[in-house]
């Protein structure tokens, strides 16, 4: 089955840093790779998605870019603010012609130093 | 629209006894994840429901087991609880692709 592995653990960065968290998978079938966001005590949070038709996908200042070849897929924030001090989890999954189930990375806990 | 939602929030048992946990997806999604979430710690992937059948299940033993109704709604029974299975349990529904969660059911076992 998949398995997909998560760097690093845990991320500590200035705010207004960047931030790069990077995940590679296993399985060369698996074409959908979703980034979650749990605050603490809160759910997981869809906060950006790729398929592997594209190469990268950005949403104001979240970016993910996924290397189809080297099978790693990175999930990069820029201009950090202190609300983006979470737990982050990537996932990869099969998505054919319906639903399929995530195989989620470790996570990382990252803290946005004021 | 209303998002997907589990019941109850807390659940405190005694270690031996049966937990039913139960998640209302997203209006239209008609497949149902469970995960467990263990304290700092990841998803495990526990079960899958879609058409109201089980199409795969994680590395979890057989008395955590469920099923889905009709309606899409889902139910998570764990059977003679240990210790070990404290944890917020997850639930998240799908409709061809993104996968969203509920708040999760928060079980303790003494």
């Amino acid at each position: 089955g998949e398995n997909v592995e998560q760097h690093p653990s845990t991320l500590s960065v200035q705010e207004g840093d960047s931030a790069v968290i990077k995940c590679t998978y296993s399985d060369s079938a698996s074409n959908y790779f979703p980034w979650y966001k749990q605050e603490l005590g809160k759910r997981p949070q869809l906060i950006i998605d790729i398929r592997s038709n594209v190469g990268e996908k950005k949403d104001q200042r979240i970016a993910v870019t996924l290397n189809k070849t080297a099978k790693h897929f990175s999930l990069h924030i820029t201009e950090t603010q202190p609300e983006d001090s979470a737990v982050y989890f990537c996932a990869a999954s099969k998505m054919d012609f319906g639903n399929e189930k995530l195989t989620f990375g470790t996570g990382t806990r990252l803290t946005i130093i004021p | 629209e209303a998002g997907v939602t589990q019941s109850p929030t807390h659940l405190i048992k005694t270690r031996g006894q049966q937990a039913t946990l139960r998640c209302s997806p997203i209006s239209g999604h008609t497949s149902v994840y469970w995960y467990q979430q263990a304290l700092g710690l990841g998803l495990q992937f526990l079960l899958w429901y879609d058409e109201g059948e089980e199409r795969n299940r994680g590395n979890f033993p057989p008395r955590f087991s469920g099923r889905q109704f009709p309606n899409y709604s889902s139910e998570l029974n764990v059977n003679a609880l240990e210790l070990e299975d404290s944890a917020l349990y997850l639930c998240a529904s799908s409709l061809v692709g993104r996968s969203f969660f509920g708040q999760g059911t928060r079980l303790t076992v003494v």
